[in-house]
């Protein structure tokens, strides 16, 4: 299984901040690497795929970067609605992973 | 657009079978380059991938649970289902499906509003 370890596991931050979340591969995973947001009660939802490429809708201040183990999610300046936990996920292997997961707070 | 709607009992009692429906509308589920997915989490902890199935009726399945599950398609109805099998009381999770685009990179685009599952007696 390829392992998939985020940090931090939580960050408290204020409206305004840049703020950026970490996601380390056990193994290279070249550029499949994602990221979801997750609301409580809520479905995960996509923000970005292939390490680097925001989805559609997805506001500009959100971006990714990184290849093969190590990757950032980066949100440029928080908004209200930022605060929510967010997921990698690895799709290099048939057996998809996600990290644990980074639970954003308001400060 | 695409939307996905899954459903199934609620509660199931432990050693039985979990049975759950995602249904596709918007889009055909046997168009395109997509695989059709299953996730689940238990309540305040991370999400556990399932297996999916191809449009094409190939499967993979999380090794964990490989002997337990069991994904198929019906593309009369555009739906998938997932089966799994011996349930205790870890299996008591919120049960997403998902659609993920295959044509190039691998990523969910689409997801379920997710449905409660409790294994209980």
């Amino acid at each position: 299984d390829i392992q998939m370890t985020q940090s931090p596991s939580s960050l408290s931050a204020s409206v305004g901040d840049r703020v950026t979340i970490t996601c380390r591969a056990s193994q290279s995973i070249s550029s499949y690497l994602n990221w979801y947001q997750q609301k409580p009660g809520k479905a995960p939802k996509l923000l970005i795929y292939a390490a680097s490429s925001l989805q559609s809708g997805v506001p500009s201040r959100f971006s990714g970067s990184g290849s093969g183990t190590d990757f950032t999610l980066t949100i440029s300046s928080l908004q209200p609605e930022d605060f929510a936990t967010y997921y990698c996920q690895q799709s290099y292997s048939t057996l998809l992973t996600f990290g644990q997961g980074t639970r954003l707070e308001i400060k | 657009q695409v939307q996905l709607q899954e459903s199934g009992p609620g509660l199931v009692k432990p050693s039985q079978t979990l049975s759950l429906t995602c249904t596709v509308s918007g889009g055909s589920i046997s168009s395109g380059s997509y695989y059709w997915s299953w996730i689940r989490q238990p309540a305040g902890k991370g999400l556990e991938w399932i297996g999916r199935i191809y449009t094409s009726g190939s499967t993979n399945y999380n090794p964990s649970l490989k002997s337990r599950v069991t994904i198929s398609v019906d593309t009369s109805k555009n739906q998938f289902s997932l089966k799994l099998s011996s349930v205790t009381a870890a299996d008591t999770a919120v049960y997403y499906c998902a659609r993920e685009e295959a044509a190039g990179y691998y990523y969910m685009d689409v997801w379920g509003k997710g449905t409660t599952v409790t294994v209980s007696s």
